[in-house]
């Protein structure tokens, strides 16, 4: 079956602009999360949402947001950019609670570049 | 706080040496383990994860890891690394429906 699917694969955006990354999950699976990974601050949870209801939510300012449509697939957004923004963004995908469920599945991520 | 303590930044080990990558968390109930692997550029795909039950697991590409709750641990290792194994590895813990991350190990292989 299909893995996690992320678009764009690679990003490059200006400092103030905003930028969506799209997720589409395993077939199936009704949890979408998303996380960032920086070479400073490693790998962060930014958001989990489930049945288009975000269910948990990282430190991360309102500028990121995100939200799931009825076929589980997934949208993230960040407005005005700033450089610190500059990561790769990673979807993951599960039945349901990952840990109750045979985990979380992580697609390849989208890597954003600020300038 | 919950947290997962990777403490070795970069291993480096021979191909066909053994291999153990530590992992201990910080967390009060029966914690949901998981090793992932990362190779550059590249998503995490899991290697292996506990949930209960025995506590030596088995993973895929010849992985095993055990899980210590007396010493809050739960190594990764193989017994015969291959250059394909050159990657970061990362150990993590489920809380509710989230992952927590350890910082990662830069895991090479020198031939």
């Amino acid at each position: 079956k299909a893995g996690v699917t992320q678009t764009p694969r690679y990003l490059i955006k200006t400092r103030g602009q905003q930028v969506t990354l799209s997720c589409s999950p395993i077939s199936g699976h009704r949890s979408v999360s998303w996380y960032q990974q920086t070479p400073g601050q490693g790998l962060q949870f930014l958001f989990e949402y489930f049945s288009e209801t975000q269910r948990n939510k990282g430190n991360f300012p309102g500028r990121f947001s995100g939200r799931q449509f009825s076929n589980s697939r997934s949208e993230m957004n960040v407005s005005t950019l700033e450089l610190g923004d500059s990561a790769l963004y990673l979807c993951a995908s599960s039945l349901d609670r990952g840990q109750a469920t045979g985990g979380y599945t992580f697609g390849s991520g989208t890597r954003l570049t600020v300038v | 706080a919950q947290s997962v303590t990777q403490p070795d930044i970069h291993i480096t080990v021979s191909e066909g040496a053994s291999l153990e990558l530590r992992c201990n968390y910080s967390y009060g109930a029966t914690p949901y383990l998981f090793w992932y692997v990362q190779s550059p550029g590249q998503g995490l795909q899991l290697l292996l994860k506990y949930f209960s039950g025995d506590t030596l697991v088995q993973g895929i590409k010849g992985f095993e890891a055990e899980f210590k709750r007396s010493q809050s641990s739960f190594n990764l290792r193989k017994p015969s690394v291959h250059w394909s194994d050159a990657a970061e590895y990362f150990c993590a813990v489920a809380l509710g429906n989230k992952l927590v991350f350890g910082a990662g190990t830069i895991l090479r292989v020198k031939s």
